[in-house]
């Protein structure tokens, strides 16, 4: 398996712009999340979907935050519009029972988001 | 109650020496303990794992040590290597969803 993808891995824009990121879960995994890293913050849940609904968005910043899983392999998270202080690394990790291994969370490579 | 306190953060150590790690928690309704290991420009990879119904677990050169009653659990990496520098976070979760707090982490850094 190519492990979870995430697209685009760097992009950069300018405030007020919308961003969009991209994530292909495991193929088999049923549980799908959304990280934020940041220097100050660590790394923080956004949202967290099982099964294609979402279940927990309270660690959603602001309503400018939207995450959507339209099937079990693709997921975005939009910020619209952005600002400078979304500026982070934004992984996605999806969960499954794959290989017994139920409670890992396996984490892509991340977006690293610039808001200029 | 959600908190993961991790320290240190950062730790420097000696090839072939034992880096250890500690994390506190407050929420008695955690079940999972997980390690993940990051190296830069990588996403967390899940090092080593411990439910609170054992006191430790050891893979290979990697132990979780876990006190229940303390609140607490660490680990240690013997025989610290050179391509064992990375960040390490602590982090921990309830319930079927798993969903995971993590710690601050902490910059490992072994010299050669």
């Amino acid at each position: 398996d190519a492990g979870v993808i995430q697209s685009p891995r760097h992009e950069v824009t300018e405030m007020g712009q919308e961003v969009t990121l991209r994530c292909k879960p495991i193929s088999g995994h049923n549980s799908l999340f959304w990280y934020r890293q940041t220097m100050m913050r660590g790394l923080e849940l956004l949202i967290y979907f099982n099964n294609n609904v979402p279940i927990d968005d309270s660690g959603m910043p602001e309503d400018r935050f939207s995450a959507k899983m339209p099937n079990a392999s693709f997921s975005t998270l939009k910020i619209q519009p952005s600002e400078p202080r979304d500026s982070a690394v934004y992984f996605c990790a999806s969960r499954g029972w794959t290989s017994g291994r139920r409670d890992e969370q396996f984490f892509g490579p991340g977006t690293r988001l610039t808001v200029l | 109650q959600q908190q993961v306190k991790q320290s240190p953060q950062s730790l420097i150590v000696q090839k072939g020496g034992i880096s250890i790690i500690n994390c506190a928690y407050e929420n008695t309704a955690f079940d999972y303990f997980p390690w993940y290991q990051q190296f830069p420009g990588k996403g967390p990879a899940l090092l080593i794992a411990i439910r609170p119904d054992v006191s430790e677990k050891k893979e290979g050169r990697f132990t979780i040590s876990f006190n229940k009653s303390a609140k607490q659990f660490s680990l240690h990496i013997m025989d610290s290597q050179p391509g064992d520098s990375a960040t390490y976070f602590c982090a921990a979760s309830r319930g079927s969803a798993r969903q995971l707090t993590f710690g601050s982490g902490t910059q490992l850094t072994v010299l050669p």
